[in-house]
């Protein structure tokens, strides 16, 4: 079965700042697809980015970008000049090609600082 | 686009008394949402897959006579928690993926905060 890994429960940084969220993941297949959702306050889950796992180049949204490494099952969300409104749970999840079903990590808790 | 909305927001009911929460795709057609249960400071759990025109699919541990889900069109499906109790006290969350095929990204509605006293 797949598995998804936030190994970061919480993390704390400046306004302005950049910061890197860590997602690893565990599967036999080949092609899949990759996503960060957002969980702000208000709970409505807000899609931030998307990654096809047959896709060298790394996916790109304004100031989110992630860091796709393949052969090491890692898939890392960066947020760049970070915004009080990023401030929020966020969630890696795991979708293999063919299937419905989204498996998701146990998320990380942003909080960006005045 | 891809809205997908979820009602009511909140509802605070008696032990005893059923509650359905409907989710709808406005603005597209989705032979397939999904019901989840999210507790304070966890991840979404999935509790069972809505297919459109036939009975759901229910994750392992779900009770299927407590959870009912009916999916009677491309853009509504229906949770409805029977005799609910304390214990049912949660946040519910559904999502639909858009009817081009799987592969694509879940858009999730607004959630539901059930509390049952």
């Amino acid at each position: 079965a797949q598995t998804v890994t936030q190994s970061q429960p919480e993390m704390s940084v400046q306004e302005a700042e950049t910061v890197t969220l860590s997602c690893t993941y565990d599967t036999s297949e080949n092609n899949y697809y990759l996503f960060w959702y957002k969980q702000p306050p208000s709970r409505q889950m807000i899609l931030v980015i998307r990654q096809e796992a047959y896709k060298q180049q790394n996916a790109t949204e304004n100031r989110f970008s992630v860091n796709f490494q393949k052969a090491a099952k890692s898939f890392s969300l960066k947020i760049s000049d970070s915004q009080l409104g990023d401030t929020a749970m966020y969630f890696c999840a795991f979708l293999p090609q063919g299937a419905q079903k989204l498996v998701f990590g146990q998320g990380t808790r942003l909080t960006i600082n005045p | 686009g891809a809205v997908v909305s979820q009602h009511p927001s909140w509802v605070i009911c008696k032990s005893g008394t059923s509650v359905k929460i409907e989710c709808r795709s406005l603005d597209f057609q989705a032979t397939t949402m999904f019901w989840y249960r999210q507790f304070p400071k966890q991840s979404l759990m999935l509790m069972a897959t809505s297919n459109e025109g036939s009975k759901a699919t229910y994750e392992q541990g779900v009770e299927k006579d407590k959870f009912l889900i009916n999916h009677a069109s491309l853009t509504l499906s229906t949770l409805t928690v029977t005799s609910a109790h304390p214990e049912d006290s949660s946040f519910y969350i559904c999502s639909a993926s858009l009817r081009q095929g799987a592969n694509q990204p879940q858009h999730f509605g607004d959630g539901t905060r059930l509390s049952i006293l």
